[in-house]
């Protein structure tokens, strides 16, 4: 069974870069099947698609933040990774790693747990 | 940018049929996936492509998509069906993902 995996600093300093790392385990990354992407949701409210990636590094990124979001991909490691630069408060949310189902129009049928990322001083 | 326009909340009676309706410019012509979710949890998905529904969702779960408005329809429900419940589609004019705002599903 796929299994996803977000890892790294729960708090951030604002204007400091926020950096998770998806691991995915129980099937490949480097499969041309799939986008593997970011969504996120502050406390109490709804979902926001940050971005995706594919294996080869070809990304689509929400473009309400695309200045500041990069993904890349580590096939080696399967793994995959966000960063989130010059973060402010509003940026305060659970992180959630995905799959994207297909490379068309696909839902994210396997999703990571999610981690929280607080911005504070 | 395209908006989804979900009612904030929906309740049913256990047993009776809940319909989540999800709003958008021409909804009809895009595909739209549905999650459920319950607090603390990751979003599950429920149906994909309007009506797929994946390997382990009751056929309780029905998605259908018209014109302007897309809905998830909940037959028989559950007490354990009491969730968020969020749509989405690709918006292909600016090439992202958009979700709705979200329902919250009670039931009585």
């Amino acid at each position: 069974q796929l299994q996803l995996q977000e890892s790294g600093p729960g708090l951030v300093k604002p204007s400091e870069t926020l950096s998770l790392t998806c691991t995915v385990s129980g099937g490949s990354i480097s499969s041309s099947d799939y986008y593997w992407g970011w969504v996120r949701q502050p406390p109490g409210k709804g979902l926001e698609w940050i971005g995706y990636i594919y294996y080869s590094g070809g990304t689509y990124c929400n473009p309400s933040l695309k200045s500041r979001v990069t993904i890349s991909v580590d096939t080696s490691k399967n793994q995959f990774s966000l960063k989130l630069t010059s973060v402010t408060a509003a940026d305060t949310a659970v992180y959630f790693c995905a799959r994207q189902m297909d490379t068309g129009a696909g839902g994210n049928d396997f999703w990571g747990q999610g981690t929280l990322v607080t911005v504070s001083s | 940018s395209y908006v989804l326009t979900q009612p904030p909340s929906v309740s049913v009676a256990p047993g009776k049929t809940a319909r989540i309706s999800c709003g958008g410019n021409n909804i009809g012509s895009k595909s739209v996936h549905w999650y459920q979710q319950k607090p603390g949890q990751a979003p599950v998905l429920v149906i994909y492509y309007g009506s797929g529904r994946p390997s382990g969702i009751p056929e309780r779960f029905s998605g259908s998509n018209s014109e302007n408005t897309a809905t998830l329809t909940i037959s028989r429900v559950e007490a354990g069906d009491e969730a968020d419940y969020y749509c989405q589609v690709w918006d292909s004019f600016s090439d992202h993902w958009v979700f709705g705002g979200g329902t919250k599903l009670t039931v009585l």
